[in-house]
């Protein structure tokens, strides 16, 4: 079944020390996004990618990287978590040839900052 | 910025009751979209319905759009235990291409 693959479900990383969330699909859809999503909030988008074309939210922090070596994978690199980087990660995918930006998430990754 | 506001922000009903959610916007939008989220995962996308539609079904789901009024409203008829999780609208405007999501709407159905 085509999907939205995120790995690791779960990552447990160190303030300060770098950690890189991963993305894949299946769908060979053309957009890539990245969201984060805290307890009982709505996801906010971070950046995404159209095709290779990077598109950063205007309040992203600089500490939150994106890359997307091909299609299929994208990567979130947090150069030096801190406490408040703790959330759930989402990446979702869409097809922005049928404009609708009808999205498809993969199952997240939460993120704890020790 | 949040695009879309909903209320109520929880709602607890027993199973068999209808659970109705309404989302709020305030821009122009191409289309509105909502989306279930069971706790700890991913998004599921439920039903999209475009600007120039007033309503829309799927299954025991039944949306409509009032451009008008800026509004929308999400209906889930003869709810079940397995129907408990957050909904949030999300609308998508072509001229930034972005879909904003609103704050959500936690439901329980209790069995």
């Amino acid at each position: 079944d085509a999907m939205v693959i995120q790995n690791p479900r779960y990552q447990v990383t160190q303030f300060g020390k770098p950690v890189t969330l991963s993305c894949s699909q299946t769908l060979n859809h053309n957009v890539m996004y990245w969201y984060q999503q805290k307890s009982s909030q709505a996801p906010k988008l971070l950046f995404h990618y159209y095709d290779k074309d990077f598109n950063n939210e205007a309040d992203t922090p600089d500490n939150f990287q994106s890359r997307r070596p091909n299609t299929s994978f994208c990567f979130l690199d947090i150069r030096s978590p801190g406490l408040g980087d703790a959330a759930m990660y989402l990446c979702a995918t869409s097809d922005r040839d049928r404009e609708e930006d009808e999205q498809f998430f993969g199952p997240g990754t939460r993120l704890t900052v020790l | 910025s949040q695009q879309g506001e909903e209320d109520p922000q929880a709602l607890s009903i027993q199973e068999g009751e209808n659970a109705t959610m309404n989302c709020s916007y305030k821009t122009s939008i191409n289309n509105l979209q909502w989306y279930r989220q069971n706790s700890g995962r991913g998004l599921v996308h439920l039903i999209l319905i475009r600007s120039n539609e007033r309503e829309k079904h799927s299954g025991r789901l039944r949306v409509t759009l009032d451009t008008s009024k800026k509004s929308s409203s999400l209906l889930i008829t003869a709810s079940r235990a397995a129907d408990t999780a957050s909904y949030f609208c999300a609308t998508f405007n072509t001229g930034g291409f972005k879909t904003i999501f609103g704050a959500g709407t936690r439901l329980f159905v209790k069995a």
